[in-house]
């Protein structure tokens, strides 16, 4: 069975602040890992994703997440804050097809 | 790429009858998945579709059904509606068989209400 667990349903920063939004996974097997975003009245957009190799991967709109297998965890980041990046954000782990997401973290920008 | 559209957008149904969710996947996405949407909640796993059969299911029962078409478009079908069936219902689809690396491409959803 796989499970994902997103820490903090709501997180707030201030405009050109570091946004940490924190994931932690269970898989039996290595996951693969994404991150969705989505905004008001509409579908999941994908940020970015890790399958293998390099654990730190880029993603769109400078988002960032680094695979720590030690610690189970996929957290997501962005050095500066930027008002658009106000959304909801999921963290999926994926196995044999089947995508399962997390609760969800709300991302508030405060000017 | 044409993007994943749904239709409709909006609906509203009363308790005990049965609706029809539309989807056309993205040209070239041989694979299609449903995922519920509770309000405050992630997305749930309903089933998905692969060369139009049905290749995995998560936890919803029978009268949660579903049909692939040749032609990249699917349908959701939900019988005997009850009001806890009320979410939006996300269709998404990707390249390849669903169980390699790839991530989704999401429609915007229907937004369901049972009354």
């Amino acid at each position: 069975a796989q499970s994902v667990t997103q820490l903090g349903s709501h997180v707030s920063v201030s405009e050109g602040a570091l946004v940490l939004l924190r994931c932690n996974y269970s898989s039996s097997v290595p996951p693969y890992l994404f991150w969705y975003v989505q905004y008001p009245n509409q579908g999941l957009q994908l940020l970015l994703k890790y399958t293998t190799g390099a654990t730190l991967v880029k993603g769109i709109n400078g988002f960032e997440a680094e695979f720590k297998k030690s610690e189970t965890s996929f957290h997501l980041t962005k050095p500066s804050a930027h008002m658009s990046d106000a959304a909801e954000y999921f963290c999926a782990v994926k196995r044999a097809g089947k995508s399962t997401f997390g609760d969800g973290t709300t991302l508030t920008v405060k000017p | 790429e044409t993007g994943v559209t749904q239709s409709p957008t909006h609906l509203i149904k009363t308790r005990g009858q049965q609706v029809t969710l539309r989807c056309s996947s993205q040209s070239g996405h041989n694979t299609v998945s449903w995922y519920q949407q509770a309000l405050g909640q992630g997305p749930q796993f309903i089933f998905q579709y692969y060369r139009e059969e049905e290749n995995g299911r998560g936890n919803f029962p029978p009268r949660f059904s579903g049909l692939q078409f040749p032609n990249y478009s699917s349908e959701l079908n939900v019988n005997a509606l009850e009001l806890d069936d009320s979410a939006l219902y996300l269709c998404a689809s990707s390249p390849g068989q669903g169980s390699l690396d790839y991530g989704y491409t999401f429609g915007s959803g229907t937004r369901l209400t049972v009354v």
